[in-house]
């Protein structure tokens, strides 16, 4: 089984859209990311999401929006997509907040034509 | 930024032990060493980590100087599929991801030889 899984694996959408990207783990555990890796494979936080308290990343732009409906689920919502918002996306999860231990999904390829 | 210096690329002969070494020279005393790596177009997969001890696991060994200023991540009998980039990571106790994430840097390259 998965541990963590997202969908899609490949995102392809022209500028000014709004897309979502979607993130599962089955693991258990109280705390979900999402990093993004750009072109030059610079890993980054952006954001991280625990017990309903959202940290977000100062440098995150607000087209950006993280939606959990429930403990297992961490949702991306991007709107008006922008060419450089083109990069790897990756959904991760640790057991608790304080845990370095972090398990990530395979990663969602987004393309901004 | 990164609080972690590490060679930018290695190599290693296969079924030999390939060994990581990571600079971590302003390293406060509540912070450990994690490490990661990421097989390419997969995503990032954690190995070890420790504070002060040597620690040991079924992946890998990491060995932390006395100063705890660098350490060595050692995989024992590399293998091709050990071919990824490797992150050494440095955060602090009590905010291993939630507070602030991760913060990988540029991390090692290693590649396994046939």
């Amino acid at each position: 089984d998965t541990a963590v899984s997202q969908t899609p694996k490949y995102l392809v959408t022209q500028m000014g859209n709004d897309k979502s990207i979607k993130c599962e783990q089955n693991l258990g555990h109280d705390t979900m990311y999402w990093y993004k890796q750009d072109s030059k494979k610079f890993l980054k936080i952006m954001f991280s999401y625990n017990n309903k308290e959202l940290i977000i990343n100062e440098t995150v732009p607000n087209r950006f929006s993280p939606k959990s409906p429930d403990k297992a689920h961490l949702n991306l919502h991007i709107n008006s997509l922008e060419l450089g918002d083109s990069a790897v996306y990756f959904c991760a999860s640790s057991q608790f907040s304080t845990d370095g231990e972090q398990f990530f999904g395979p990663g969602t390829r987004l393309t901004v034509l | 930024d990164a609080k972690t210096t590490q060679p930018p690329s290695m190599d290693c002969a296969e079924g030999r032990a390939a060994n990581l070494p990571c600079n971590h020279s302003t390293i406060s005393g509540n912070e450990y060493v994690y490490w990661y790596r990421q097989i390419h177009s997969q995503g990032p997969q954690y190995i070890i980590h420790g504070l002060k001890n040597n620690e040991t696991n079924e992946m890998a060994s990491l060995i932390i100087t006395e100063d705890r200023k660098s350490s060595t991540l050692i995989l024992p009998h590399a293998t091709l599929r050990d071919t990824a980039v490797y992150y050494c990571i440095v955060t602090p106790m009590y905010s291993g991801g939630g507070a602030d994430g991760l913060t990988f840097g540029k991390g090692t390259h290693l590649i396994i030889q046939p």
